[in-house]
């Protein structure tokens, strides 16, 4: 069991946007603005696409946009594109031994 | 350009020890605020987050792994291993490493990974 929960699927129609949640704790998610998300294709790595809450690295897409409110997190999509289906995985600093905890996991399907 | 690069056995037996190799480019491991970790991913599951070395030789375990788990690093190598001993089949999965610094406190460059199997 992923010490941060994420919804198991998403779905959503080109164009149109959504929003992936990603719930922890005051240890976790509501303690630090020190969250991340992931996108991961099949067979691929993950990558990197929102850290520090709402901070894009170069060349993410503005479409991609980060958020908190207490200990949820979330990423919006917006203008979804069929190459935007994958996997996305939050990641938060913790304050326990353990670095960084991750959720487990959203399936974003493009319909 | 960071470029991170694991290698390793592919298939390890029951109780043996598994060595992973991490070899990156583009940064130096001796920079103060970078670290390079360890994550892994069983074949259709979630990540998880398994060990970080960073700079200053300060090391940090997944604490329900930390028994079995060794990070070293080799600077002038630019390489950081990790053992993981008594392997076991659930210990199947593909093993990451990435980069890490001060300056977006997260693990920002991956390596491609590598699926390791344990099986007799």
């Amino acid at each position: 069991q992923s010490a941060l929960t994420q919804p198991a699927s998403v779905s959503g129609s080109p164009g149109q946007s959504i929003t992936i949640s990603c719930t922890g704790t005051s240890s976790d998610v509501g303690g630090y603005n020190y969250v991340s998300w992931y996108q991961q294709h099949p067979g691929k790595a993950p990558k990197l696409m929102i850290y520090e809450v709402s901070n894009r690295p170069s060349g993410v897409s503005n479409r991609f946009s980060g958020s908190k409110s207490g200990n949820t997190a979330s990423l919006t999509i917006s203008g979804l594109q069929a190459e935007d289906e994958a996997d996305y995985y939050c990641s938060s600093y913790t304050s326990s031994s353990t670095l960084w905890v991750f959720g487990g996991g959203t399936k974003l399907t493009v319909l | 350009q960071i470029t991170l690069k694991e290698s390793g056995p592919t298939l390890v037996k029951p109780t043996q020890t598994l060595t992973l190799t991490c070899t990156f480019s583009g940064f130096s491991l001796s920079t103060s605020g970078v670290g390079v970790g360890w994550i892994r991913q069983p074949p259709g599951k979630a990540l998880e987050w398994l060990a970080l070395i960073y700079w200053d030789d300060d090391k940090r375990y997944s604490p329900s792994l930390k028994s079995r788990l060794t990070i070293t690093k080799d600077t002038s190598k630019n390489q950081v291993v990790l053992t993981m001993t008594n392997m076991d089949p659930v210990d199947t999965a593909t093993y990451y490493c990435a980069h890490s610094s001060d300056t977006t406190v997260t693990n920002d460059y991956w390596g491609q990974g590598t699926l390791v199997t344990v099986s007799s």
